[in-house]
């Protein structure tokens, strides 16, 4: 069956520790690959995603993701957190093809304290 | 930039009454979806809709839901006659394609409270 692991429930960081986020998915084809973040009070938004080429990804406010395939990994990372990026992250996946039927993770809560 | 609107943002109903929430995607997208998130749980896909048919649903959308887009603009989910357990937060989102693929683009959410 697909699935998606985010192993970190909750992650609390100081601000400008660094952040990583890991997430490991089971699917059997090729996969599109997101993380989406809920700001509290917010809707789901699209952070970055991977579809091909470079597996190194930067997304909007300095993340990046790096897909890792022999890991079937992807993990969501940050040299320098802020505040403001508290936030729950969601890792997302989707076949590539087909109606995007997107199976999410469980979901990381990240609080950074000032 | 343009958005996916959701209403009602918290809609309270009572067991047992049948309950439509509206969203209107963003309106150059072609596939629509609903998914729900119960409080302190994963993110749910329920139905994907394309071409004013359903393309393809999970086992969480069974009778009691059903999807319509009534005019050019209005993507509703009805919950025919709503269980506790239906309490949820539920999304509406819309992309560009399906095949290929595209990010989803979500809307607020609409808390849905049966008691």
């Amino acid at each position: 069956a697909q699935s998606v692991s985010q192993h970190n429930h909750h992650v609390i960081l100081s601000e400008a520790a660094s952040l990583e986020l890991g997430c490991n998915y089971s699917y059997g084809g090729t996969v599109n690959l997101f993380w989406y973040v809920q700001y509290p009070g917010q809707h789901l938004q699209l952070l970055l995603k991977y579809f091909s080429g470079d597996p190194l990804v930067k997304g909007i406010k300095g993340f990046e993701a790096e897909f890792i395939k022999s890991k079937f990994s992807f993990n969501l990372r940050k040299p320098s957190v802020q505040w403001s990026d508290t936030a729950e992250y969601f890792c997302a996946v989707t076949l590539r093809g087909g109606y995007q039927k997107v199976t999410f993770g469980t979901g990381t809560k990240l609080q950074v304290i000032p | 930039e343009p958005e996916v609107t959701q209403t009602p943002s918290h809609q309270v109903t009572q067991m047992g009454q049948e309950v439509i929430l509206r969203c209107v995607p963003i309106s150059n997208h072609l596939y629509f979806y609903w998914y729900r998130q119960i409080l302190g749980q994963k993110v749910e896909f329920l139905v994907s809709f394309y071409n004013n048919e359903i393309s393809e649903k999970s086992e969480i959308f069974d009778d009691q839901f059903s999807v319509e887009r009534p005019d050019g603009s209005n993507f509703t989910l009805k919950i025919r006659s709503t269980k506790l357990e239906d309490s949820a937060m539920y999304f509406c989102a819309s992309s560009e394609q399906g095949q290929g693929g595209s990010p989803l683009h979500f809307g607020n959410g609409t808390r849905l409270t049966v008691t």
